[in-house]
């Protein structure tokens, strides 16, 4: 089974604060993907990565940074954490060529107050 | 602009009969469909796609149908379960687009025994 992990399932983080999600895939998946879940949004893709030390813009990059220097491990950093960003955020990996078939962690729960 | 939409915010059925999501697209590029149902504290799961050379898929109690002239997919749960509470997102993308997917904005299904 394909195991997708994130550092925390709840962060409450201040205003202007350095914020790192974390998240391992265990199955030496190429891909990975950081979405963010908005009610009424669904999902929106921020920034995905196809190989170590690749990255690509999703929909809405603004305001983050992602860092892939291993395989396994995709992290999702907001430089300087505002209230919009309050949200539900999800990370996923998956491998070619079903690379749309995506398995995904549980989410980690941000609150910026 | 939401290029994926899916406008029934909520669908309430009864156990054993058929469940019905919908899911409308404005992307004429788009050229493969999927699925995904979300438990509450879970990341979504893949459940089913299609490709646009297809009209139908099936697997099991799923069926996606695929109406390209109307821009229209739709998800067939025959029979309806009580553990298939949950919310299903639909998802879109130009296959070979480095596994970017488009995501509605997700529909709450209550199967009630």
């Amino acid at each position: 089974d394909v195991k997708v992990t994130q550092s925390s399932r709840y962060l409450v983080k201040r205003t202007g604060e350095k914020v790192f999600l974390e998240c391992v895939q265990d199955m030496d998946h190429e891909n990975m993907f950081w979405y963010r879940q908005d009610p009424g949004l669904g999902l929106r893709l921020i920034y995905f990565s196809y190989d170590v030390k690749m990255k690509e813009k999703g929909d809405i990059p603004e305001g983050y940074s992602v860092s892939r220097e291993k395989k396994e491990r995709f992290s999702l950093i907001l430089e300087s954490a505002s209230t919009n960003q309050t949200s539900m955020y999800l990370c996923a990996s998956s491998f070619q060529p079903r690379i749309y078939e995506q398995y995904f962690g549980p989410g980690t729960r941000l609150t910026v107050t | 602009d939401q290029q994926v939409k899916q406008n029934s915010p909520s669908l309430s059925v009864q156990e054993g009969r058929i469940s019905i999501l919908n899911c409308d697209y404005t992307n004429s590029m788009f050229d493969y469909f999927l699925w995904y149902k979300k438990y509450p504290a879970e990341g979504p799961t893949f459940l089913i796609s299609i490709s646009s050379i297809k009209d139908k898929n099936e697997d099991g109690r799923f069926t996606v149908f695929l109406n390209k002239s109307a821009k229209h997919l739709s998800l067939h749960i025959v029979p309806s379960q009580p553990g298939d509470s949950a919310v299903y997102f639909c998802a879109a993308t130009r296959s070979g687009n480095t596994g970017k997917l488009i995501f509605g904005q997700g529909t709450t299904l209550q199967v009630k025994p």
